[in-house]
């Protein structure tokens, strides 16, 4: 099946530094990518929808100042927290369609572990 | 997009068939349901999808009635391995947004 992959795994920063994350659909092209995030024991919560070319959307209750969302090409898109904080730290997973799958075509990366101290 | 309702956690043992009951009253015609699975500290994995009727696959199968307000996965002889969370999805994936919006999950946790 389509791989989706994220980078860092993980990461530690300091309050008040930016810190970009990775998505890349490595074996096709996604025209939408989508950003979660996850607190421990709680379910995925949708914060944005990547698209190729275009600005994102952004769920509400997201800033999109703090959480920029770049979309650069068909197999990257890139979530940078900005001047992060101890309550940004989470679970951020992205996801990627993959349309030549038909309709199950939603893949997830492996999820980036960002700690902010 | 159809809100689901999911019990938010089951038991097993190894070696039974677990299922796993959604709801969904409102979904919508063109709405598919899927079902995802996560471990810990890992992003979500696609076990399922179907329209209606029933859907079988090498690890599960999954049964949709005739209204479609509800579905169920199951899970054949499970393992210690299979504890996770397991997520019901519905939305028209083909679509124009595609987006998914995740419930609760429900918690498997698979004894020895």
């Amino acid at each position: 099946g389509a791989v989706v992959s994220q980078h860092p795994s993980r990461v530690i920063c300091k309050s008040g530094t930016s810190v970009k994350i990775e998505c890349r659909s490595l074996d096709f092209q996604a025209t939408t990518m989508f950003w979660y995030r996850q607190f421990p024991k709680q379910s995925l919560m949708l914060m944005a929808t990547s698209n190729e070319g275009s600005k994102a959307t952004y769920e509400q209750g997201v800033e999109k100042d703090k959480f920029l969302i770049n979309h650069a090409s068909l197999t990257l898109s890139t979530l940078t927290v900005t001047s992060a904080h101890p309550e940004d730290s989470s679970f951020y997973i992205c996801s990627a369609s993959d349309r030549g799958q038909g309709r199950d075509g939603q893949f997830f990366g492996p999820g980036t572990r960002l700690t902010v101290l | 997009l159809a809100k689901t309702t999911q019990p938010i956690s089951m038991d097993s043992y190894e070696g039974q068939e677990v299922n796993i009951t959604c709801s969904h009253n409102n979904i919508a015609t063109n709405d598919y349901i899927t079902w995802y699975q996560q471990f810990p500290s890992q992003g979500p994995r696609f076990i399922i999808q179907g329209y209606k009727t029933k859907v079988t696959n090498e690890v599960a199968s999954l049964f949709i009635p005739a209204d479609r307000k509800s579905s169920t996965l199951s899970l054949p002889r499970v393992s210690l391995s299979d504890t996770a969370v397991y997520y019901c999805l519905v939305g028209d994936f083909g679509g124009a947004t595609n987006k998914l919006i995740f419930g609760t999950g429900t918690l498997l946790a698979v004894q020895p």
